[in-house]
């Protein structure tokens, strides 16, 4: 069965102290790894997509790495604007999936001054 | 603003009741998306359209339908609501039906039955 994992469920940081969000994935076969932030009662804002081993994207103080079994998302010197529910979300390969995206349960931030 | 309009963004209803969801999507994109949200659940993936046909159909309930009409906007429609489908009904939309492009989501719709 298709699994995403992310943790730790929440974060807890200090304004400038950096940290990782991690999410594992055990799937049949991926076509692309997403990030999105969610802040409270909004939809998610989409951030990256990873699509092969080794490939890493920046956005700011957000960087989002990928290896075979799971992807990292890097928070630098975060600011309380970081404070937020990162969702990680898999595309598969299979043809009947087509682009439905299966999220993990996410990882709450959040950033003191 | 991700361009992806919802609406209501709140409905309160009975148990019973049915209800239309709408989703207007990002000007060019021809799939759309719909997402449930609750508590214990996660953002959980219901069903997809492109330009008006079915694509996917995910964990949604016999309760639930959806269209996407020939303008690509779509909708969900709840009926038989039961305090359980109490929930963040997200739509997102993409340019292409199948793997590689990225979603974006609407503000959703929050539905709360009593």
């Amino acid at each position: 069965e298709d699994q995403v994992t992310q943790s730790p469920e929440a974060l807890r940081l200090q304004e400038g102290e950096s940290s990782s969000l991690n999410c594992s994935y055990t799937v049949s076969g991926l076509r692309g790894l997403f990030w999105y932030r969610q802040d409270p009662g909004k939809g998610p804002e989409f951030l990256f997509t990873l699509y092969s081993a080794g490939e890493e994207k920046e956005k700011e103080r957000l960087k989002a790495t990928l290896t075979k079994k799971e992807s990292f998302l890097h928070i630098t010197a975060p600011k309380p604007e970081d404070s937020a529910t990162y969702l990680c979300a898999v595309q598969l390969l299979t043809t009947d999936s087509w682009g439905k995206l299966q999220f993990g349960a996410g990882t709450q931030v959040v950033v003191t001054p | 603003d991700s361009g992806v309009t919802q609406t209501p963004k709140h409905l309160i209803t009975a148990t019973g009741q049915r209800v239309t969801l709408r989703c207007s999507p990002r000007s060019g994109d021809l799939s759309v998306y719909w997402y449930q949200q609750s508590l214990d659940q996660g953002l959980q993936f219901l069903i997809q359209y492109y330009n008006g046909e079915e694509r996917a159909k995910g964990n949604i309930l016999e309760r639930f339908s959806a269209q996407q009409f020939p303008d690509l906007h779509s909708e969900l429609n709840l009926s038989s609501l039961e305090l359980g489908d109490s929930a963040l009904y997200f739509c997102a939309s993409s340019v292409q039906g199948a793997g590689g492009a990225e979603a974006f989501f609407g503000q959703g719709t929050r539905l709360t039955v009593v």
